[in-house]
């Protein structure tokens, strides 16, 4: 099947700082990505649909200003974290269309 | 707004025993996904289902579709330890929106 491959697989901030996460189909274009976020135990809530060359939609209760997202080419997208909080620790995952949905393999983002 | 329901959302059960999971949702939709996810992992792709009446079977799990019903299961057969896992249904609608998960654990 098709490979998304997220970086980095795991990443420790501190509070107040931002912190980018990539997402890349590596053997398709990808449109439209899609980034999720998961809290312990909990399931995958979708946080914005990003669109190729223009601007992301976001599920509502999202803070666009907080969670800026850019999908500058076909197999990219980046999600940043701006001045994170303690509560924004979490796994983000991110995901990419082709005939099905592919799934990166998540990034942990723990802000101290 | 589309909804997806899972029941049971826990499930404990005896190796070697059968069981089924259910996904139910709201509005009509082109695909209906199912994944596993072990602790700490993403999400493994396990079926894909597509037209009313689907199904498909891999290994000891079998999902099937009903459109009509707006319902998709998940069985397990002879369930073995390997198999406690978080098995999610997801419905594609444009977005895909993924139900609660079920949290399988299966005792030896």
């Amino acid at each position: 099947g098709a490979v998304v491959s997220q970086h980095p697989s795991w990443v420790i901030c501190k509070s107040g700082t931002s912190v980018k996460i990539e997402c890349r189909s590596l053997d398709f274009q990808a449109t439209t990505m899609f980034w999720y976020r998961q809290f312990p135990k909990q399931s995958l809530m979708l946080m914005a649909t990003s669109n190729e060359g223009s601007k992301a939609t976001y599920e509502q209760g999202v803070e666009k200003d907080k969670f800026l997202i850019n999908h500058a080419s076909l197999t990219l997208s980046t999600l940043t974290v701006t001045s994170a909080h303690p509560e924004d620790s979490s796994f983000y995952i991110c995901s990419a269309q082709l005939t099905e949905a592919f799934f990166g393999q998540g990034t942990r983002l723990t802000v101290v | 707004e589309l909804k997806v329901e899972q029941n049971p959302l826990f499930l404990s059960m005896q190796e070697g025993k059968n069981y089924t999971i259910y996904c139910n949702y709201s509005t009509t939709s082109d695909r209906l996904y199912w994944y596993r996810q072990d602790p700490g992992k993403s999400l493994e792709s396990l079926f894909v289902l597509l037209s009313n009446g689907a199904v498909k079977q891999e290994g000891r799990l079998m999902a099937s579709l009903d459109t009509k019903a707006r319902l998709s299961t998940l069985h397990i057969t002879a369930a073995v330890h390997d198999l406690s896992a978080t098995y999610f249904c997801a419905v594609d609608q444009d977005k895909i929106i993924f139900g609660k998960g079920t949290r399988l654990h299966i005792l030896p």
